[in-house]
């Protein structure tokens, strides 16, 4: 069993579309991020979600909107996608008592063209 | 600020040599700090921690010790496999509910 999964791998898309990206964890965690590893391998912090409620939000553009219907899944959606949004993003999660133990997706490839 | 800075890959080896990646960090206060390693097509998974200065961390024949002194946490294994070929992530938690902050990660190829 996959314990943080992430759809779809894969995507190529033109700029200005919208685009989502599905986050799962089964792993009963009450904590749930996303990263963004961009061109130069940097992986950054975007988002965190503790039992649904927004966290952290890290001077991401508006353009990112993260959606959690319930403490397993946290939806990355992205409005009037830009080429600069390239890159691969990770969704992970932990238990608030053992943040040093994060359990990461396999992330997803998005490149705008 | 915090930051992680790692050597830069990729790093090639044979079979059974000597690994070590660097990893120096700034931090303020006391960071945890850790190894992620990211295998072909697989998410970043925890490889070693160390939460204060002078804790060894250790995980399938890795090594890293963590050095206030020097400010660095260096990943060493004395005998490299095939199946260690992977992205190396050097990451720290500031003290405090804050997120990781990750090093670039270095590519290891191993080869027969």
């Amino acid at each position: 069993d996959t314990a943080v999964s992430q759809t779809p791998k894969y995507l190529v898309t033109q700029m200005g579309n919208d685009k989502s990206i599905k986050c799962e964890q089964n792993l009963g965690h009450d904590t749930m991020y996303w990263y963004k590893q961009d061109s130069k391998k940097f992986l950054k912090i975007m988002f965190s979600y503790n039992n649904k409620e927004l966290i952290i939000n890290e001077t991401v553009p508006n353009r990112f909107s993260p959606k959690s219907p319930d403490k397993a899944h946290l939806n990355l959606h992205i409005n009037s996608l830009e080429l600069g949004d390239s890159a691969v993003y990770f969704c992970a999660s932990s238990q608030p008592g053992q943040r040093d133990t994060i359990y990461f997706g396999e992330g997803s490839w998005l490149t705008v063209v | 600020g915090n930051s992680v800075t790692q050597m830069e890959g990729p790093v090639t080896l044979s079979e059974e040599a000597f690994l070590t990646i660097n990893c120096t960090y700034t931090a303020t206060g006391y960071p945890s700090l850790f190894w992620y390693v990211q295998y072909p097509g697989e998410g970043l998974q925890l490889l070693l921690k160390a939460t204060k200065a002078d804790d060894k961390g250790s995980n399938k024949g890795f090594e890293a010790t963590y050095r206030k002194e020097t400010t660095s946490f260096h990943l060493e294994k004395g005998s490299v496999q095939v199946s260690d070929s992977a992205v190396y992530f050097c990451a720290l938690r500031p003290a405090g509910n804050t997120p990781l902050v990750f090093g670039k990660g270095t590519r290891l190829s191993v080869i027969a």
